[in-house]
Formats: structure tokens, sequence, C-alpha cells
């Protein structure tokens, strides 16, 4: 399989734990985006990552909220102390050297109890 | 920030009738995209456009890309029931020539009726 992989496609918090969320690029492809999708809303960027570089994390809240990309294993978004709020859909995009194209994954959906 | 304006917001069709969607702009773009998205599933990529005036096909569906670069429009011809879904359009404005992040839309409810 050579798509955007995600994991996990579901994840159950309760408010205050933490969430991780993971990603892996397609192969060969360096730059990373996450994005967060609410009900019946389109997506909203929150970060863009290359390999070990945060490149533009505008679109991140600036509190509970990190992502990385390590020279070696997959991207994480990390979501600390969560709250009923960060319930979304997760969806992480991969590109090669920047072209505009960018290829999901099948998202993560976060349910904050 | 940048905005994108998409309507319609759902459309109702008949099998086999074409369908029409639109984006605007705020501001101008460098590249528009349209993607579709299943349920539960995640955005997949229809066409890409690069050129101010760019019309690209891809099977029954064609787009265009304004050419004041603020709009562009999907069409798909002869709708069949797996064309059903919800259809974005986003825009990139790469000023340095990286691939920032998009800007989606809200996305068109595409429904067929029987």
């Amino acid at each position: 399989n050579a798509g955007v992989m995600q994991n996990p496609r579901h994840l159950v918090r309760r408010r205050g734990q933490e969430a991780r969320l993971r990603c892996s690029p397609m192969k060969g492809h360096s730059h990373v985006y996450w994005y967060r999708q609410l009900p019946e809303e389109g997506l909203k960027f929150m970060v863009y990552l290359q390999k070990e570089n945060i490149i533009d994390e505008s679109g991140m809240p600036k509190e509970r909220f990190s992502a990385e990309f390590p020279k070696e294993g997959p991207s994480i978004l990390r979501i600390q102390q969560v709250v009923r709020g960060d319930s979304a859909a997760y969806f992480c995009a991969s590109s090669p050297s920047a072209t505009g194209e960018l290829f999901f994954g099948e998202g993560s959906r976060l349910t904050v109890l | 920030g940048q905005q994108l304006n998409q309507s319609p917001q759902s459309m109702f069709i008949q099998e086999g009738e074409d369908v029409s969607m639109n984006c605007t702009s705020s501001s101008i773009f460098n590249t528009w995209l349209w993607y579709k998205q299943d349920p539960g599933e995640g955005p997949v990529l229809l066409i890409a456009l690069y050129k101010a005036g760019e019309l690209t096909s891809n099977g029954r569906l064609t787009a265009q890309f304004g050419i004041t670069r603020k709009d562009s429009f999907l069409n798909i011809s002869a709708s069949i029931p797996s064309d059903v879904g919800i259809y974005f359009c986003a825009g990139q404005f790469s000023p340095g020539g990286g691939a920032d992040g998009l800007t989606f839309g809200k996305g068109t409810h595409l429904i067929i009726q029987p």
C-alpha cells in the first residue's frame, strides 16, 4: 500500500487525557500536512512539516497541540489535556516537493468523552 | 486570511443529469484543486489546475481555473450513483514556490435521487 497511512483510525479519550495521532507519508514524500475537519465542515489547515522541521504552524492552537516529523518514523500530532471541542477528524496529507497536490490519508477520528 | 466560498452547499439531482459547482475567493490563488470525499474516508484528488484560464478534464469531470485567479468551477456530466459524495475546492498561494497548506471550501454535498 503506497498511500498515506494514518493510525489509529478511531480514538476515544476522556477529558484531560492525551491523544497521539500518527501519519506515515507516501513513499518519497517529505512534506506532511495536518488538517482538522469538523462535521459538515471543510478541512482546516493546522500545520505543515518537512523532515525534522516545522514550516508553518499558523493553523495550530498555541496551547496543548504540537506536531513533529522526525528523521525516522511517522509524523505525530499530539494533543495534550484533550477537551470535548477537540473531537474531530484529523487528516494527514503528504506531497512531493512543492507541487500543491496533497494526497490524504483516511483520517483519525478523535472522540473526547 | 484567505476565504473560499463554495456553492451550492448541496445538490439534489437525478441520475444522468449534469452537475456544476464553483468556488470563489477573496484573494488570488496560484493553484486550484478539486477533491471528493466519501463518508468516513479522506479526500481524494480529482483535478489539479495550475494556470489561469486552464481547462482540464478527467473522464466525466471538467474543471477550469478562472482568468482572475479568484475562482474555479467543476462540472460533472451524466452523473451516476457513485458520484455521490462531498466535493471540495481548495486553493493554494505559494509566493516562494513552497507547498504551503491548502485553503478548503466548505464543500458541496451531491445527492443523486433515484
